[in-house]
């Protein structure tokens, strides 16, 4: 079985500041790492994701992730937040090739005008 | 359609109740999955179709959740006997299920069910 951790339930940070939200995950076998963001009032939408090769994954919004599998670590950053990146964000895993998603229990991301 | 869709948006009920959540995924999308949003925890699986035939179930928490997809689009997450732990955002996504190639789903807005 496959688990998520996200350890910062809340992530206040100034605007024009750069951001890290943390994730790692547990899994016996080869996965697919996600990140979803969900704005208030709307559903999920895919930010980035890895599949394989390249260790170091750019997604909309200038946000990028880097996929490290000795720390098992899939870290999610953005060098320079705005006001409109305020929302929930959530790291999720699935084995290679399957499709049954298991989410963590997502980070909020304030931006502080 | 040019999302995924979900009716209702909201659903009050009263505990001991039937309801019926519908889910409408993106034309020619052969995979269907219904998530369970509680308050303050990420999305948790529920059921995975792949065209009308539910391919893994094991998300279903009891008996009392049921999904079906009777033509491979639309589908009806059926929950009898509601009951207050039963509250909560309930996601609908859909992907083109191809398994190697395209692992992305997308997601609707949700159905958010209160049991009072």
């Amino acid at each position: 079985a496959q688990s998520v951790t996200q350890l910062d339930s809340q992530v206040p940070v100034f605007e024009e500041a750069p951001v890290e939200l943390r994730c790692n995950y547990s899994s016996s076998v080869s996965v697919y790492l996600f990140w979803y963001v969900q704005y208030p009032n709307q559903g999920l939408q895919l930010l980035l994701k890895y599949l394989s090769g390249s260790t170091l994954v750019k997604g909309i919004n200038g946000f990028e992730a880097e996929f490290n599998k000795s720390q098992t670590s899939f870290h999610l950053r953005k060098p320079s937040v705005h006001i409109s990146d305020t929302a929930e964000y959530f790291c999720a895993v699935t084995p290679s090739g399957y499709q049954k998603v298991t989410f963590g229990t997502g980070t909020k991301l304030q931006v502080i005008p | 359609g040019a999302g995924v869709s979900q009716t209702p948006s909201n659903k009050v009920t009263e505990k001991g109740k039937y309801v019926e959540l519908r889910c409408d995924p993106i034309s020619g999308h052969t995979a269907l999955y219904w998530y369970r949003q509680s308050l303050g925890q990420g999305p948790e699986f529920l059921i995975y179709f792949q065209g009308t035939g539910a391919a893994d179930d094991s998300g279903l928490p009891n008996d009392r959740f049921f999904a079906v997809r009777p033509e491979g689009s639309v589908s009806t997450l059926k929950i009898q006997r509601t009951e207050r732990g039963d509250s909560a955002v309930y996601l609908c996504a859909s992907s083109s299920g191809d398994r190697a190639l395209n692992t992305e789903a997308f997601f609707g807005q949700g159905t958010r069910l209160t049991v009072v």
